[in-house]
């Protein structure tokens, strides 16, 4: 799962599992989450979105799930490909267009 | 195809010097933002603007000022560089509107050193 501070927590799976990559946030008025993936040497980009009037959405090969309750935000990547190694983030979002992010986790896919 | 162009990918400046990052987005976004990002820190949001000539502070910006000239441009601005100044630096717009979008689209970074 995400952590602040120097440390990346890195996530090692095989081609073809599943991977789940956590994120904890903070502020229980955050209203909309977003999940990134960032490429070596790239910007992040969009993978899904979720609002807070639901706790679960897919996308393709994606499901973001959230736990208001313990303020937790999950990606789940299914059969994970070499192509899907990349450092993911959550981003949280309480005022308009202002968003708060997480430090990100390194997912490392064995072939 | 949207896109969010960013002037450098990476930079070498010296100690003192003033350093100018541009940023142009072709989406006719209203929001630009410009962030940091250092390791196992996440982005961490420097400035924002949300129209021409508007800015707003955003969690770090101390050391830094930005122009908004034309709604395509976003530029922020180091007077003087300073070492602790060596990061990763993203710019990123969003659409404003009634029912706004709020994903971010993101540039491609410029690596900034320091020396």
């Amino acid at each position: 799962g995400e952590s602040v501070g120097l440390h990346l927590p890195t996530l090692s799976v095989q081609e073809g599992d599943n991977s789940i990559i956590n994120c904890a946030y903070s502020n229980s008025a955050s209203d909309y989450f977003i999940w990134y993936k960032q490429e070596s040497g790239k910007g992040p980009q969009f993978i899904i979105d979720i609002r807070s009037n639901m706790d679960k959405r897919q996308g393709q090969r994606v499901t973001v799930l959230l736990n208001k309750t313990v303020k937790h935000l999950s990606l789940q990547i299914a059969a994970t490909q070499p192509g899907d190694s990349a450092v993911y983030f959550c981003a949280e979002n309480t005022n308009f267009n202002k968003f708060y992010f997480g430090s990100g986790t390194k997912l490392n896919v064995k072939p | 195809d949207v896109k969010v162009t960013q002037s450098s990918r990476y930079l070498v400046k010296r100690t003192g010097e003033k350093v100018f990052l541009e940023c142009v987005q072709d989406m006719d976004h209203e929001n630009m933002f410009w962030y940091r990002q250092d390791p196992g820190l996440g982005l961490r949001l420097i400035y924002f603007s949300y129209d021409v000539k508007m800015k707003e502070k955003g969690d770090i910006p101390e050391g830094y000022s930005v122009s908004r000239e034309k709604k395509e441009r976003f530029s922020l601005i180091l007077e003087s560089a300073s070492t602790n100044q060596t990061s990763m630096y993203l710019c990123a717009s969003t659409q404003s509107g009634r029912v706004p979008s709020y994903e971010q689209y993101f540039g491609p970074g410029t690596r900034l050193t320091v020396t």
